[in-house]
């Protein structure tokens, strides 16, 4: 069963930019899609983004500006970048593996990024 | 502001039913399949749904889906303290070519 781990600063200053890596285990990454997702404090789930294996990628409009998913297949993990963070920001960060067109199958525990100076 | 609707808040009794809608457009629900995830607090939410109605391996029978039009229910039956959390819906919106959640149900099992 697919394991995913996120790891990355827990503290990033304004304008600057958040830089996450999830690392899969237990299963290829290969042929699938791998996304981000983040929950602000006490509030609901925002889709960030996806990756395909091959490195088609999908923004939420919203964020596209700022966002940008990579992968790496050789060393099973993928990466968010997100620049000129500002508090409104400051969320739990999951790493998930998704298929676009049924749900997202399996989350990885989440990791907190505060932003403020 | 999300662009799936989804109460804020339900509650029943221990071994009752309830359900929770999920409303949203024909460019989301009306044209892609609709999934629902488990929020347990202080963890990672957890697939419950997918592709409408179907459950994954290990979620038992308690919890059923249903889609009509641009509309989406989430059923549970057998109410326990341990369901208690936040429920989303989530689909994809053809439109925006994103993935779009609901705002989340809080579920009170009283």
């Amino acid at each position: 069963q697919v394991q995913l781990q996120e790891s990355g600063p827990g503290l990033v200053k304004p304008s600057e930019t958040l830089s996450l890596t999830c690392t899969v285990s237990g299963g290829s990454i290969d042929s699938y899609y791998w996304s981000w997702i983040r929950q602000p404090p006490g509030k609901g789930l925002e889709w960030i983004g996806y990756i395909y294996y091959s490195g088609s990628t999908s923004y939420n409009p919203s964020l596209k500006s700022r966002v940008t998913i990579s992968v790496a297949t050789s060393k099973s993990h993928f990466s968010l970048k997100l620049t000129s963070v500002t508090a409104a920001d400051t969320a739990v960060y999951y790493c998930a593996r998704e298929d676009p067109t049924t749900a997202i199958f399996a989350w990885g525990q989440g990791t907190m990024v505060t932003v403020s100076s | 502001q999300s662009l799936l609707t989804q109460p804020p808040s339900v509650s029943a009794a221990p071994g009752q039913k309830v359900t929770i809608s999920c409303s949203g457009s024909r460019s989301n629900i009306g044209k892609n399949y609709v999934s629902w995830y488990q929020q347990l607090p202080g963890t990672a939410p957890k697939l419950i749904i997918y592709d409408n109605n179907n459950r994954p391996s290990g979620i038992p029978d308690r919890f059923s889906g249903s889609k009509s039009g641009t509309s989406a229910t989430l059923g549970i039956t057998g109410l326990q303290t341990g369901d208690e959390a936040d429920y989303y819906c989530g689909t994809w919106d053809s439109s925006l070519s994103a993935g779009v959640f609901g705002g989340g149900t809080k579920l009170t099992v009283l």
